[in-house]
């Protein structure tokens, strides 16, 4: 069965630089969700998306914005990167806004900031 | 505040034996899920159970949810080298009666099976 995707999988960037990452939601499923995880953290929500609008917003920087496409694809852009921002970047697609339902995470995006 | 605790925070056995990890969250739920994470690796979706459910079972895995303390546990049977992972429970985050569906994820487990 089709997974979520996420490219790239791997990114090296340098500290005030932008990055953008992109998330392919398992085919039919409508919301998108952005997780931070920190080396040796629980993965931290940032944002989600349904029906190509904003559903929630949880500790999102500022530098950080995010939007959900009309194939319902996602990207999340990060400007002026900080070495903190050296993170992995999971994307979890489901069916329907409302919870209630699995959450299905993409092998994740590894970010470097030096 | 952190939704989710989970303890222990590691453990070690050995094949065959059985693992139990526990988890606590705050608020009010409306389900919780556990998944599975290899070092570094992406989250893998083990089982969900509803508020209203107590028990479910999917194949050497048991969970069990106690609302009224606000606690799960998830056991392994019958443990395997490859279950060695980091062991994560997530509730959703209930907003005014309904859900947005984002995870709170706990602490994790980090549990090492032993060949």
């Amino acid at each position: 069965a089709a997974g979520v995707i996420q490219s790239p999988r791997h990114l090296i960037k340098e500290k005030r630089e932008t990055a953008t990452l992109k998330c392919y939601p398992i085919p039919r499923h409508d919301t998108v969700y952005w997780y931070q995880q920190g080396p040796g953290q629980d993965p931290q929500f940032l944002i989600s998306f349904y029906e190509k609008m904003q559903s929630d917003k949880g500790s999102i920087p500022d530098r950080f914005s995010a939007q959900q496409f009309s194939d319902y694809h996602s990207e999340l852009n990060m400007s002026s990167l900080e070495l903190g921002d050296s993170a992995l970047y999971f994307c979890a697609s489901s069916l329907g806004g409302a919870g209630f339902l699995e959450q299905f995470f993409g092998p994740g995006t590894r970010l470097t900031v030096l | 505040s952190q939704q989710g605790e989970e303890d222990p925070q590691a453990l070690s056995i050995q094949e065959g034996e059985n693992a139990t990890m526990n988890c606590s969250y705050k608020t009010s739920i409306n389900n919780l899920q556990w998944y599975r994470q290899n070092s570094g690796r992406g989250l893998v979706h083990l089982i969900l159970i509803r508020s209203n459910e107590r028990e479910k079972h999917s194949g050497r895995l048991r969970v069990t949810l106690d609302t009224s303390k606000k606690s799960s546990s998830l056991l392994i049977t019958a443990s395997r080298a490859a279950d060695t992972a980091s062991y994560f429970c997530a509730t959703d985050h209930t907003n005014y009666g309904g859900s947005q569906g984002n995870l709170i994820f706990g602490k994790g487990t980090k549990l090492s099976v032993k060949p």
